[in-house]
This record gives structure tokens, C-alpha cells and sequence, in this order.
């Protein structure tokens, strides 16, 4: 199984400022395609996952505009560049190139 | 609006049986792989199994702490998704979510409870 790890595991944020989230894959998430099977969720307390980000930088609907993925190979990040109330929760790091798809560990945020 | 609503909280023993359902409506059912992800109390994700359309041949794959014991089906007609869950154990305790599988797990249901206690 691919292993997911993410840093840190929590994050205190003052609003306003910036925040970041590592994910590294223990193997490379690049297909033949060209795709790249990484995925971010957010999952808010008391709520099922959301889908933030698709295939490393790619925003899912209806998401804002401060949430940015990048990264490539095995190495990821998730940013947030003003972090809001809102975006207290989980966060966690997905990959989809292999069953079973596997999850990092979460990285709390906290305001 | 895609929506998913899976059954509502279970409570069964050591051993026994259950099976869950999940609605689904918004989308063509038909045409959609499904995913089940659960969630143990205070832990994070953990992804079941998944089930591919009709058309893709309608095959289930499945996580090797249930493999053997659960399986995932689906209703085409009903628009519904199932898990049969059997040989529970009381590690199975968790909240199960229903996700439509594009790859990226792009909508979940609200989860549905399961507790497996004696």
C-alpha cells in the first residue's frame, strides 16, 4: 500500500496569515497519463470530507480562491494564503493512483 | 445538486450482520463508480471498497481489513448503493460515508453510524 504522510499534524493560524500542509507519498503518484492522482479534503467539525483539491492544483467547485495545491512526483503542499474561521477542521492528503486508495493522517488546524 | 444519504445508525454484535444503503440523486447513478470510506471514532480515514458502473463491467474491489466480509452492490434502478457487512468486529465501529468515486472522492454522503459492541 502507498503511505501517505503528512506535516505537520496541527496548525495554529492566526487569521490573515498564510498557512501550509506537506504530503509525501512513499511512491510516485504520476501516471503513464500525465496525470497525478493527489487529492486534498477539508473535513470540518462534525462534517464529512470535502473535496478541495483534484489531481495536485486543480480548485473543486465552489472552492476558494486561497487554497492552492502544488507539488509533483512524491512531494506535495496544500496552502492556504489568508487562512478564515472557516477553514478550521482537517485536513487530509489522498492518493488515487492505487487501490487502496489511501489517506495521510490528518493535519488539524486550529485557529 | 448531488446528494448522498446513507441509512441511519446501527448498532449490531461481535459476529453479526448489517447492511447499509446509500441514496444517491443529482447525477446519473447508473454511469457512477462509488466508493465506501469509514471513519473510526476520533481516527482518520480509512477507504473500504469501491464498486465500478454496469457498463465498466461492475466489479468491487476491497480494503484487506474487510476483504471477504463485506460487499459492496448497487441498484441501478433504485439509484442505491449497498454495503453488506458481515463477520463484524468490534474495530468496524465506525462512521461509513458514501462517496461518488471519479478518482478524486468528489461528493459524500453525511455518513451513516455503525457500532459493534457486545
Amino acid at each position: 500500500d502507498i503511505v501517505m504522510t503528512q506535516t505537520p499534524l496541527s496548525l495554529s493560524v492566526t487569521p490573515g496569515q498564510p498557512a501550509s500542509i506537506s504530503c509525501k507519498s512513499s511512491q510516485s503518484l504520476l501516471h503513464s497519463d500525465g496525470k497525478t492522482f493527489l487529492y486534498w479534503y477539508l473535513q470540518r467539525p462534525g462534517q464529512p470530507p470535502q473535496l478541495l483539491i483534484y489531481e495536485v492544483s486543480y480548485r473543486f467547485s465552489g472552492v476558494p480562491e486561497r487554497f492552492s495545491g502544488s507539488g509533483s512526483g512524491t512531494d506535495f503542499t496544500l496552502k492556504i494564503s489568508r487562512v478564515e474561521t472557516e477553514d478550521v477542521g482537517v485536513y487530509y492528503c489522498m492518493q488515487g493512483i492505487q487501490l487502496p486508495k489511501t489517506f495521510g493522517q490528518g493535519t488539524k488546524l486550529e485557529i | 445538486e448531488v446528494q448522498l444519504v446513507e441509512s441511519g445508525e446501527n448498532l449490531v454484535k461481535p459476529g453479526g450482520s448489517l447492511r447499509l444503503s446509500c441514496a444517491a440523486s443529482g447525477f446519473t447513478f447508473s454511469d457512477a463508480w462509488m466508493s465506501w470510506v469509514r471513519q473510526a471514532p476520533g481516527k482518520g480515514l480509512e477507504w473500504v471498497g469501491r464498486i465500478g458502473s454496469k457498463s465498466a463491467g461492475g466489479t468491487s474491489d476491497y480494503a484487506a481489513p474487510v476483504k471477504g466480509r463485506f460487499t459492496i452492490s448497487r441498484d441501478d434502478s433504485k439509484n442505491t448503493l449497498y454495503l453488506q457487512m458481515s463477520g463484524l468486529k468490534i474495530e468496524d465501529t465506525a462512521v461509513y460515508y458514501c462517496t461518488r468515486d471519479r478518482t478524486a472522492l468528489d461528493y459524500w454522503g453525511q455518513g451513516t453510524v455503525v457500532t459493534v459492541s457486545s
